[in-house]
């Protein structure tokens, strides 16, 4: 069972455009990270959010968690061809170490 | 160097074929994980360790096998290797912490293709 869901699966845009992208669950989570993958290499993570509510900006990039903490979003104001790449969400439950990671967003940037 | 290092990077065996999968990290962390990485279904956790003596089960570890030989190493196998093992395999380390959100950090995966 895919506890969370990610929209769209799928993202290809033009340099400049802004985008937002979903990551949805039916679980609450106790905090929420968002990782980018680029081929060829693992996910780095991007950001962590854990309280209800919480924005967290970085460059272009805006990061919210859901209120219910069950939900969250990424927003990308002007995209360029580096923020190409599969965006991943992760929920962590408690202090059990573990992540359930979202089925992700890839994201292609053109000129 | 790499902190998290997978050998192989690429391995392309027949089925029934036992194959091992290797992770060595050099960040120190207790925990180390192994996930499978399938298009549209995100990263699925198979095993995972906490420390040198503690093996636990992840969602998918049906078919799958683990050894924490040492603190920085820790091997992924399959016993009989069938075709919907074919996968891009992740292996990741992190902390120990006192929250579960510890960041993780990943090798550069293993492109498994069984035949």
């Amino acid at each position: 069972t895919q506890l969370l869901e990610q929209s769209p699966q799928f993202l290809s845009i033009q340099e400049g455009e802004n985008l937002t992208v979903y990551c949805n669950s039916s679980s609450v989570f106790s905090s929420l990270q968002w990782y980018r993958q680029e081929p060829g290499e693992g996910p780095v993570l991007l950001v962590t959010v854990v309280t209800g509510g919480e924005v967290k900006k970085l460059k272009r990039l805006t990061f919210q968690f859901g209120d219910a903490r069950k939900d969250s979003s990424l927003h990308i104001t002007a995209a360029q061809p580096g923020d190409t790449g599969l965006y991943l969400c992760a929920g962590a439950r408690g202090t059990a170490s573990k992540l359930t990671f979202g089925t992700g967003t890839r994201l292609q940037v053109t000129l | 160097d790499a902190d998290v290092t997978q050998t192989p990077r690429n391995r392309i065996t027949k089925t029934g074929k036992r194959i091992m999968l290797e992770c060595s990290q050099t960040k120190g962390h207790d925990r180390m994980y192994w996930y499978r990485q399938d298009p549209g279904l995100g990263l699925r956790l198979i095993y995972y360790s906490f420390d040198v003596k503690d093996i636990n089960k992840g969602e998918i570890s049906d078919g799958y096998s683990v050894s924490r030989q040492a603190q920085a190493k820790f091997s992924l196998s399959l016993e009989s290797a069938i075709p919907n093992q074919t996968a891009l395999y992740f292996c990741a380390t992190s902390d120990r912490g006192t929250r579960g959100d510890n960041e993780q950090f990943f090798g550069p995966g293993t492109r498994l293709t069984v035949l």
